[in-house]
């Protein structure tokens, strides 16, 4: 079985300081990994993916993750918050052993202040 | 490319109505498609997942009487909520992958209320 726990419900920063979402998995495999963002009465975005290539990745609007199997953990990161960056985050897992089935963590509210 | 788009992106209905919600993959073929059900605040939940040409496969607790869907083409799923009740007043979302992908690509959702 695999799982995923998201440390944090909610999350404050003040705009241009740096973003962590804290991310940790369960898995028997070697998991491929997502964080996806939701704005409010939208659908689910990928902001990045991590597929057994490098350990650290790159996604979209400044974001990045860090695999780091040893921890069992997945955290992303931003250097510098922006207002549009406010919204809820999700990790997520693949489960391969499941017809591709996902496993979602339960969500990180990030608020950015002035 | 691999966008899904959904319609409706709202919809409002009386109680004991049934409402479609189509599910389209706009630039790749998808034999297996994904519906969640999203209630405020929480997070996403499988409801089923759907397989083009055959039956879908309905997650522990989710009536498949209720939640009728049809994967009729390599583009298009649909969920159909018969007999509609306010407590399926919920947020709708489906997904697919596209060929030689991990991910999982999201519709914008459909917004559900039953009067």
């Amino acid at each position: 079985a695999q799982s995923v726990t998201q440390l944090d419900s909610h999350v404050s920063v003040s705009e241009g300081t740096p973003v962590l979402l804290r991310c940790n998995y369960s898995s028997s495999y070697s998991p491929s990994l997502f964080w996806y963002v939701q704005h409010p009465n939208k659908g689910l975005q990928l902001l990045l993916k991590y597929t057994s290539a490098a350990t650290l990745v790159k996604g979209i609007n400044g974001f990045e993750a860090e695999f780091k199997k040893s921890e069992t953990s997945f955290h992303l990161t931003k250097p510098s918050a922006h207002m549009s960056d406010a919204a809820e985050y999700f990790c997520v897992v693949i489960n391969t052993g499941t017809a591709s089935k996902l496993t979602f963590g339960t969500g990180t509210r990030l608020q950015v202040t002035l | 490319g691999a966008v899904v788009s959904q319609h409706p992106s709202w919809v409002i209905c009386k109680s004991g109505t049934s409402v479609k919600i189509e599910c389209r993959s706009l630039d790749f073929q998808a034999t297996t498609m994904f519906w969640y059900r999203q209630f405020p605040k929480q997070s996403l939940m499988l409801m089923a997942t759907s397989n083009e040409g055959s039956k879908a496969t309905y997650e522990q607790g989710v009536e498949k009487d209720k939640f009728l869907i049809n994967h009729a083409s390599l583009t298009l799923s649909t969920l159909t909520v018969t007999s509609a009740h306010p407590e399926d007043s919920s947020f709708y979302i489906c997904s697919a992958t596209p060929p030689g992908r991990v991910e999982q690509f999201f519709g914008p959702g459909t917004r559900l209320t039953v009067l």
